[in-house]
């Protein structure tokens, strides 16, 4: 119940074309998803948050979009762009909680120029 | 601002042994958690540590230890050392761990068990 699964585990876009990464999860205790973004070599970096009280959420090239119902939220990378290649990981956290992260096992995407 | 450093960057131990790894988080932040990175199994959460109180575990066994100091820092404890602790091993900082904190994560130590 404390999983969260991720896909696909690796994604081929061309640039300019959008990537979409997906998550799902069982406890429903869990109130707060972000999204990070990993280059080889160097730790996760926050991209993306969002709680269950929106939809959607927007920032740049980024958006969330969350479905409460279904237990899922997926990651859209609009206009994707060669430096956009990277590990994505999903996660979730209860209330109160986002020092402990649960997250999904990642996606590899390449954005081919 | 500085970001969370983890010192060293990279580590190599023999089976048996013990090591100690150490993490200075982002100046005000008072909560540190640890994660382990592998290949097969993801980003797998070790411990979390508030105000020098360990608040959350995940499930490593007990050669899997950590302590925070007043000043926030971190260290984490490995005992007896397995192959399968490779890894690299990440911490993150965020403000206090509760609604609305961001985790910021460091580079990480890589730990490699020979």
């Amino acid at each position: 119940q404390q999983q969260v699964k991720q896909s696909p585990q690796s994604l081929i876009v061309q640039k300019g074309g959008i990537s979409i990464i997906n998550c799902a999860y069982e406890n429903t205790a869990f109130d707060y998803f972000p999204w990070y973004q990993q280059f080889p070599g160097k730790g996760p970096a926050l991209l993306i948050a969002i709680r269950p009280d929106v939809s959607e959420k927007k920032e740049g090239r980024f958006t969330i979009s969350f479905n409460k119902s279904a237990k899922q939220f997926s990651l859209h990378i609009m206009d994707s762009q060669p430096g956009d290649s990277a590990t994505y990981f999903c996660a979730a956290s209860t209330r109160g909680n986002t020092g402990k992260l649960i997250f999904g096992q990642g996606t590899t995407l390449q954005v081919k120029p | 601002k500085a970001g969370v450093t983890q010192t060293p960057r990279y580590l190599i131990k023999t089976r048996g042994q013990q090591v100690t790894l150490s993490c200075s988080p982002i100046s005000g932040h008072r909560s540190v958690s640890w994660y382990q990175q592998t290949p097969g199994q993801g980003l797998q959460f070790l411990f979390e540590y508030f105000s020098e109180t360990q608040r959350n575990k995940g499930n490593f066994p007990g050669r899997f230890s950590g302590r925070q100091f007043s000043n926030s820092r971190s260290e984490m404890n490995v005992s007896t050392l397995e192959l399968g602790d490779s890894a690299l091993y990440l911490c993150a900082s965020s403000l206090s761990g509760g609604d609305g904190t961001e985790a910021f994560f460091g580079q990480g130590t890589r730990l490699t068990v020979v």
